[in-house]
This record gives C-alpha cells, structure tokens and sequence, in this order.
C-alpha cells in the first residue's frame, strides 16, 4: 500500500527555470514531511522538511508547499541548476516516527 | 564522523545462497532503519529499531528476510536463501534524537545486491 505516491517518474527542465516535484499522500495521520535528494551511487540525503502547522517552507532556492485538504505536497526549485540533477524523494512521517517514502522523481536539469 | 557505514558495497550471488548485508551507524545515534530500493517501488521500509529493540517489521518481505542488531554499533540484514527478485539497493539510515523525534534520517551509501 502506497501510503505517499510520486506520480511522474521524470522530469526535465532547462537550467534556470522552476522545478516543481510533486507528492500525494493518504494517510492522514502524517504531519511531517520531507524531500530527500539522491545521486547515484550515493545514498539520499536531507534536503528541506515541513511540519504539517505550516503550509510553506523556504530554504534558498528550496521551497515545499503542503496543502493538508489535498494531501498534496510539492518541491519548487528556482533557479534549477545543472547540479539539482538527482531523484528526489518525498516522504512523510506519522507520530510512530517511521518514515514512508515515495517512488521518487528522477529531475535532469540540462543546460 | 563517517556518517553510517554499509558492507558489502556490491554483492552477486547466486539463486539460493544466503546473503548479509552489514551496517554501522553513526555514532550515538539510537535508531536505525533498513530500506530496499527498486525501480517499481522506489524506497521500502523493512524494518527499523530504536535502542537496538525491532519496533515494527511490518515492511520484512517474507519470512526469508532477517534483521538483527545485538548492539549500538551494528546490524545485519540477512537473506535466506536469496531469489533473482530479491536484486535491488538495500540502504541502511540511522538517527539520532536531541530532543526532537523528527530529527532526519542519514543514510547509508547502499549495498547493490544482484541475485542471479
């Protein structure tokens, strides 16, 4: 059962411009979510967090939106740089504090 | 720190044997969790533990699948006996806690297991 689903596989955008990575979920008992960014080889690392009493987190070009009636949360990257190039995971926490994590998105930003 | 360290890197083997995969955490930290990455499920929970104790192992596949972690500082996974579909990344991730139970989760580099 796929608690937090990432709907696009890919996505390609040009250096420069937005990149929004979306995520749904359906437990409604998460209220903490967060993206992960992982290059190959490597395993994912932090990347930006948001509890669910907000609805925007800002950390530089970083910026995750959740909208809680929609169950839906989304990455913005701007500007997106050649090095954002990764898959990025989103993922969602409950009280028990076990993360569940999506698909993933794999992002190519060219040049 | 080292950050979490995983053992082998790379493993292939063949249908039927038995396969360990081995963890470190960072130091200090008091939880840990195993994960399996494939193309058609992305990122699985199998198991995690908190001060080395099995919370929830509701994500272990089949009884054929294993976890142990007899102190702090180390854990395995462990497949007995190992099938072709059991080939993806496996990563291993720990946390800490410094007040807060939301403290990230920082993982491992992966062990990539093919099962032939």
């Amino acid at each position: 059962d796929q608690q937090v689903k990432q709907n696009s596989p890919s996505l390609s955008v040009q250096e420069g411009r937005i990149s929004i990575l979306n995520c749904d979920y359906t437990n409604s008992m998460f209220d903490y979510f967060l993206w992960y960014k992982k290059y190959p080889a490597e395993g994912p690392t932090f990347l930006i967090s948001i509890s669910s009493i907000k609805d925007k987190n800002e950390d530089g070009r970083f910026t995750v939106f959740l909208n809680k009636s929609a169950k839906h949360l989304s990455l913005h990257i701007v500007p997106s740089q050649p090095g954002d190039s990764a898959v990025y995971f989103c993922a969602a926490m409950a009280n028990n504090n076990d993360m569940r994590f999506g698909a993933g998105t794999r992002l190519t930003v060219k040049p | 720190d080292a950050g979490v360290i995983q053992s082998p890197r790379h493993e292939v083997t063949e249908m039927g044997q038995e396969v360990t995969l081995r963890c470190k955490p960072i130091s200090g930290h008091n939880s840990l969790f195993w994960y399996r990455q494939t193309m058609m499920r992305g990122l699985e929970l199998l198991i995690y533990f908190n001060n080395n104790v099995p919370i929830d192992d509701s994500g272990m596949p089949e009884d054929r699948f294993s976890a142990k972690m007899p102190n702090a500082s180390f854990s395995t996974l462990k497949i007995q006996p190992s099938e072709p579909r059991d080939s993806a990344v496996y990563f291993c991730a720990s946390r800490g806690t410094s007040g807060s139970l939301r403290e990230t989760q920082y993982f491992g580099p992966g062990t990539r297991l093919l099962v032939l």
